[in-house]
């Protein structure tokens, strides 16, 4: 079937350091992909979002990459701070606009 | 900002209770979810609705129902709680198309089943 994934579990990131955290796909058909962070307690809060038409949008501090040939997403968090410490899950819509998620990636953010 | 407000934070409930966890969003949203969260299986869709009174199964239904009669409220429905329903549930909301809206959570709510 259908998934997404991602790459590590836990990535550990040194304060003022970027953050890269990647994401593997393999529908081919799946057009949208967005990112979200969840911090403790808290419910998934959105980051960042992509269409397929696109291969790099940015926001504040972070950038989303899309490589459509191997079917991989990526967010780059600039300047990580002790804040950035989370679990960051990527997803794509199916063709019914479902969001089929990742299993998530637990940020470290160290002093 | 949209706001998504889950009715409990917190519930422990025992087996064979039937359950009721209630959602409410406050964008006017035609669409809402519900998802359940376990360690290592990342968020798995429930049930989602695209209008009052609509429903949909998702990827796990077994043991659950839902109730849309507002479109502000959808409720998820433990008709027999079990063990194996303890998890932490997150309902979530989004706008016009199916396709392509991002969807805004609310801050779940942790079912323990004892």
């Amino acid at each position: 079937g259908e998934s997404v994934g991602l790459h590590l579990p836990t990535l550990s990131v040194q304060e003022g350091d970027n953050s890269i955290i990647n994401c593997a796909y393999s529908n081919s058909a799946s057009d949208y992909f967005i990112w979200y962070k969840q911090e403790s307690g808290k419910g998934p809060q959105f980051i960042i979002d992509i269409r397929s038409n696109m291969d790099k949008r940015q926001g504040q501090r972070v950038t989303v990459l899309l490589n459509k040939t191997v079917k991989h997403l990526s967010l780059q968090i600039a300047a990580t701070q002790p804040g950035d410490s989370a679990v960051y899950f990527c997803a794509e819509a199916d063709s019914w606009g479902k969001l089929q998620f990742g299993a998530g990636t637990q940020v470290v953010v160290t002093p | 900002d949209v706001k998504v407000t889950q009715s409990s934070r917190y519930l422990v409930k025992r087996t064979g209770e039937k359950v009721f966890l209630e959602c409410v969003q406050d964008m006017d949203h035609e669409n809402m979810f519900w998802y359940r969260q376990d360690p290592g299986l990342g968020l798995r869709l429930i049930y989602f609705s695209y209008d009052v009174k609509m429903k949909e199964k998702g990827d796990i239904p077994e043991g659950y129902s839902v109730s849309r009669e507002k479109k502000e409220r959808f409720s998820l429905i433990l008709e027999s709680a079990s063990t194996n329903q303890t998890s932490m549930y997150l309902c979530a909301s989004s706008s016009g198309a199916t396709k392509g809206s991002p969807l805004h959570f609310g801050n779940g709510t942790r079912l323990t089943v004892t």
